[in-house]
């Protein structure tokens, strides 16, 4: 099982940007699927949840309103799109496996990661 | 939000130590806690789910325990490649949040 994410990069405050996450090696469809972002020095921070059947969609309080999470289950895709982008927002963005497809779960696969930026 | 809070911050130990990291936590958890390791550039990697079942996989030295508020990750012997950061994490309820760490360093 592997999930690799993609899109990070360096974006001034206000604009936007989408991460991508491929997964492979599992049954992509049957499981809920999160993004988990971590700042600089700091513990984990979990974001967003998409349900296997995209039934159930839940936030972080920090990015509810700003961010939205999507997937495409045909082409075991999942998606972060990012709006109106702030400072603290910069971190390492993971995307994550649930272990039994519940959606309140542990992780049990992560991503590599990417790097979100945003600076003046 | 659920509160987790793990201690100690830092924990200086030596090859072959038993190392115990706590997670305390603002609300009744029941068993709903995991824990993680992860090295520097690295995602985290899973460790434990449910308080005390290790994922398949992982090393025997690794055990962790508790109920309700207060939770224990021990290694048994530490060995070097042990020497990481460590996570908890409580999914009880939403928002999942994590501990702020604690780094075993030798």
């Amino acid at each position: 099982a592997q999930l690799t994410e993609s899109g990070g990069g360096v974006v001034r405050p206000g604009t936007t940007l989408r991460l991508s996450c491929a997964a492979s090696g599992f049954s992509f469809s049957s499981y809920g699927m999160h993004w988990v972002r971590q700042a600089p020095g700091k513990g984990p921070e979990w974001v967003a949840v998409l349900a296997h059947d995209e039934s159930e969609e839940y936030y972080g309080d920090s990015v509810k309103g700003r961010f939205t999470i999507s997937r495409d289950n045909s082409k075991n895709m999942l998606y972060l799109q990012m709006n109106s982008l702030r400072i603290e927002d910069t971190a390492v963005y993971y995307c994550a496996k649930d272990r039994l497809g519940l959606v309140l779960d542990a992780f049990d696969i992560w991503g590599q990661g990417t790097i979100v930026i945003v600076s003046s | 939000d659920i509160q987790v809070t793990q201690s100690p911050s830092t924990l200086s130990a030596s090859v072959g130590d038993r190392v115990t990291i706590t997670c305390r936590a603002s609300e009744n958890l029941n068993q709903w806690v995991a824990w993680y390791q992860q090295k520097p550039g690295k995602a985290p990697k899973f460790l434990i789910y449910k308080a005390s079942v290790l994922q398949s996989g992982v090393s025997s030295r690794f055990s962790g325990s508790g109920s309700g508020t207060e939770f224990t990750l021990t290694i048994s012997s530490l060995q070097p490649d042990d020497f990481a950061t460590y996570y908890c994490q409580q999914y009880s309820n939403y928002p999942t949040t994590f501990g702020q760490g604690t780094k075993v360093e030798i």
